[in-house]
């Protein structure tokens, strides 16, 4: 199993810029989230999927998610600006509607907005 | 607001000797506490978890306490190693679907 990857490993936009952060898995996990890590801060949710086809949060502004199928969750930034520069995680989990089991979490994705 | 607070921001101990970090969480709901360790450059990594039945659980040198009364719970680290340095972070479930909710981490620092 490769687990949970995620594309691109860096990133550089301007602002103003749309791109999309792929992330896919292959272990059949229910639950998927994205997280951002700024130092200091911890993970900071941004949105979680607990089943293909759902929607569980509102998703803040500046990105939309979509989740077509169990594997993949990918993450649109939909005009980038300087803020939302950052480590992105993706991770998934087992439990079947939450969150209460372990997270396995992707590579992550460096994104920078200038 | 729903939050978890974790402290020390960075603890440097003498190898050897043992580590302990604090967290602390604000809703009474909350059922599922785990830690993650972050080495440098890496993804964070389950390493112990807790749910809210239990008051201790322990994993050879790493246990973890929890106090529902006070809404707080610990990591302690015995015989620390120089692999043991990284960053480690808190977690704890909660709102009505159970996000997870993190804390801002603990960098741990070993001291040969």
């Amino acid at each position: 199993n490769a687990g949970v990857t995620q594309t691109p490993k860096f990133h550089i936009l301007k602002t103003g810029q749309s791109m999309t952060l792929q992330c896919a898995q292959d272990m059949n996990h229910g639950y998927m989230s994205w997280y951002r890590q700024d130092p200091g801060m911890g993970l900071r949710l941004i949105y979680y999927s607990a089943a293909a086809g759902t929607t569980d949060k509102e998703v803040p502004n500046g990105y939309n998610v979509s989740r077509l199928n169990t594997e993949d969750f990918p993450l649109r930034l939909v005009s980038a600006a300087p803020s939302q520069t950052s480590v992105y995680l993706c991770a998934s989990s087992y439990a079947p509607r939450d969150c209460t089991d372990t997270q396995y979490f992707g590579p992550g994705t460096r994104l920078t907005v200038l | 607001g729903e939050n978890v607070e974790q402290h020390p921001s960075t603890l440097s101990v003498q190898e050897g000797d043992s580590a302990v970090i604090k967290c602390t969480y604000s809703d009474s709901a909350s059922n599922y506490f785990p830690w993650y360790k972050q080495e440098l450059g890496k993804r964070p990594q389950l390493i112990i978890d807790i749910r809210s039945n239990v008051g201790e659980k322990k994993d050879q040198r790493i246990a973890v306490t929890l106090n529902k009364t006070a809404k707080h719970f610990s990591l302690h680290i015995t015989e620390t190693q120089p692999e043991d340095s990284a960053v480690y972070f808190c977690a704890a479930s909660m709102g009505s679907n159970y996000q997870l909710i993190w804390g801002a981490g603990t960098k741990l620092i070993i001291k040969p």
